[in-house]
């Protein structure tokens, strides 16, 4: 049963650290998603690659987040440094632009506390 | 451009009742409609999905929505509601044009005994 698959599952931090997350998509996609949730915001669209090249960070904080797909197999988010505001669940979801409907796989989230 | 609305934020039924939750669409070119569910602590899941086939869609968990284009609407129903329905919901829309999906706000279902 293939699925995404993200760590860690849960992360508290103190303000001004480091924070990477990562995420691994399911073998044989080639669009890798991060979203954030939050009560106030909703299910919110950060970036999106396709075949490891960014194609949309628009909804992305550039002075403190960054996404990379370093290779097919892995994604991550960074957040440097992180902030009290940044608290939310991310989710990084998976697809295959081969696919004609989009369809999206989600992982199950990481969920960010900073303190 | 695409963009999704969901009536409701909040919906209630009791066991066995009808659910039904509203989602109308926006999209410059024929779109691909989905159906999200998400359970507390946990990513969201595919329902259902509408890729220009069908306009009536059966998903899992005896959940189905009609695509109906003169309405702009893609509604989820479900007969009779069970309390594991007790979920968020979200409906999304992808333009057959586009990369990404635009997801709505969601709609929380509680499921009364």
């Amino acid at each position: 049963d293939a699925r995404v698959t993200q760590t860690p599952r849960h992360k508290v931090t103190e303000m001004g650290q480091e924070v990477t997350m990562r995420c691994q998509p399911i073998l044989g996609h080639n669009t890798v998603f991060w979203y954030r949730q939050t009560m106030m915001q909703g299910l919110e669209l950060l970036a999106y690659f396709r075949n490891r090249a960014p194609l949309d960070d628009s909804g992305m904080p550039k002075d403190r987040f960054s996404a990379e797909m370093p290779d097919a197999t892995l994604a991550t988010l960074k957040i440097q440094p992180s902030e009290p505001r940044d608290s939310a669940v991310y989710f990084c979801a998976s697809g295959s632009v081969t696919s004609r409907d989009g369809e999206q796989y989600f992982g199950p989230g990481t969920r960010l506390t900073v303190t | 451009a695409q963009s999704v609305t969901q009536l409701g934020s909040h919906v209630s039924v009791s066991e066995g009742a009808l659910v039904l939750l509203r989602c109308n669409y926006s999209s410059s070119v024929p779109p691909y409609l989905f159906w999200y569910v998400q359970y507390p602590n946990q990513g969201l899941q595919l329902l259902l999905k509408y890729t220009s086939a069908a306009t009536l869609v059966k998903g899992i968990n005896g959940f189905e929505a009609e695509f109906k284009k003169s309405e702009t609407s893609f509604h989820l129903t479900k007969p009779s509601a069970h309390m594991s329905d007790a979920a968020e919901y979200f409906c999304a829309v992808r333009a057959t044009n586009a990369g990404k999906s635009t997801f709505g706000d969601g709609t929380t279902l509680t499921v009364k005994p």
